[in-house]
């Protein structure tokens, strides 16, 4: 079984900048959610999607934006990057309805820093 | 408006002992509440979870207590082992719900 990978681990951005992160899926969860987690916080809900619409989004501006492809896979992308957009991003995917734990599967997260 | 809330940053414990990380919760909607781990360098996983229609789930050395009148939980290891030191985030959903609600994270260190 594969898990929730993510791609850069690492990257580093200038303000202004436009920024796209990518996500693979655990197989078999059509769901993937997005999470912002700021230097001593905990991680904070972007958005959700599932079988490629968009079915929930946090307290995030536009500019944040995402996809998910038919293979469930999903990108988040941030235009006019600010400097508090610094932070880990972090991708979950799940199987809503048929999970009995409710749980998360988290990957490891992308490391963003705005210069 | 922090509605999860780990008031403590930091735990220390020794090896044996029982470690108890606490949560507090604002929304009375939540039905459902999670403990996740976090090791450096690597993304939360999950370690335990309670529905609101119970007061205390136990998962081995893992037991999670609820309080819905005083919407508190709580997380106890017993016995604490020094893999154990991680950053422990307390969350919280709505059953039906899109999104999971975090806690700040209390970080946990076990000495030999």
């Amino acid at each position: 079984e594969t898990g929730v990978t993510q791609s850069p681990t690492h990257l580093i951005k200038t303000r202004g900048q436009q920024v796209t992160l990518r996500c693979s899926s655990q197989s078999g969860h059509n769901t993937v959610s997005w999470y912002q987690q700021a230097l001593g916080q905990g991680p904070q809900f972007i958005f959700q999607y599932y079988r490629e619409e968009e079915n929930g989004r946090g307290n995030f501006p536009p500019r944040f934006s995402g996809l998910q492809f038919p293979n469930y896979s999903s990108e988040l992308n941030v235009n006019a990057l600010e400097l508090d957009d610094s932070a880990l991003y972090l991708c979950a995917s799940y199987v809503p309805g048929t999970d009995l734990t409710g749980e998360l599967f988290f990957g490891e997260g992308s490391r963003l820093t705005v210069l | 408006d922090q509605q999860v809330k780990q008031n403590s940053p930091s735990l220390s414990v020794q090896e044996g002992r029982i470690s108890i990380l606490n949560c507090d919760y604002t929304n009375s909607m939540f039905d459902y509440f999670l403990w996740y781990k976090k090791y450096p360098a690597e993304g939360p996983t999950f370690l335990i979870s309670i529905s609101s229609i119970k007061d205390k789930n136990e998962d081995g050395r893992f037991t999670v207590f609820l309080n819905k009148s005083a919407k508190h939980l709580s997380l106890h290891i017993v016995p604490s082992q020094p893999g154990d030191s991680a950053v422990y985030f307390c969350a919280a959903s709505v059953t039906g719900g899109f999104k999971t609600i975090f806690g700040a994270g209390t970080r946990l260190f076990v000495k030999a």
